[in-house]
């Protein structure tokens, strides 16, 4: 199993331009997410699904958009990017445990953009 | 206030010493509890859920304290593969929104 897979690796764009994160899984798992990493904040998260046609809204969710249309893949779509999309992003999948809470995020290996 | 908070760091141990972090958390509906580990310029992997009643696995034992809203996290015998940040993870009942604290980052010295 590839686990999760994250592309590209590193991006550079300019404000204003747009791009779209890829990201999937061969886990079959439910759930997947989408996070950002900033220096001295933490992971937070942007957009989650809990299965194929259905997404919600993180803590962070503006400027992204993102669409589940299959189980394995959920790609993270900047609209108009800014400076302040500078960030790491790190893509996960889980499954849900027997009590229905989520179990082990397993991590794509991240994206690094640099938006000037 | 941080929805979870963590003590930044960094610790810098000796190998073989014994070192504890706390994590607070502020939703006292908070259900699971997590800690994951992350090196430098890597993505974050589960070192270990935190259960109820306490859980150990090797030299790496797990604290949930729900009254005072707080879980922890003790190493033992501190290795130098041990040296990364350690993330705080909280989700709530039923949910799929996870809170990562902004992690503690621990050096272990030679």
């Amino acid at each position: 199993n590839a686990g999760v897979t994250q592309t590209p690796k590193f991006q550079v764009l300019k404000t204003g331009q747009s791009m779209t994160l890829q990201c999937a899984q061969d886990m079959n798992h439910e759930y997947m997410s989408w996070y950002r990493q900033d220096p001295g904040m933490g992971l937070r998260l942007i957009h989650y699904s809990v299965g194929a046609g259905i997404t919600d809204q993180g803590e962070v969710p503006n400027g992204y958009n993102v669409s589940r249309s299959t189980t394995e893949d959920f790609p993270l779509r900047l609209l108009s990017a800014a400076p302040s999309q500078t960030s790491v992003y790190f893509c996960a999948s889980s499954y849900s445990d027997d009590g229905g809470d989520l179990g082990t995020q397993y991590f794509g290996p991240g994206t690094r953009l640099l938006v000037l | 206030r941080k929805e979870v908070e963590q003590d930044p760091g960094p610790f810098n141990v000796p190998e073989g010493a014994t070192v504890a972090f706390n994590c607070t958390y502020s939703n006292s509906a908070s259900q699971s509890f997590f800690w994951y580990r992350q090196d430098c310029r890597k993505e974050p992997k589960l070192l270990m859920s935190v259960y109820s009643s306490g859980n150990e696995d090797g030299r790496f034992t797990a604290q949930l304290n729900r009254a005072s809203q707080y879980i922890s996290l003790l190493i033992r015998d501190s290795k130098l593969s041990d040296s990364a940040t350690y993330l705080c993870v909280v989700s709530n009942t039923g949910g799929f929104k996870t809170i990562f604290g902004a992690g503690t980052r621990l050096f272990v010295k030679a």
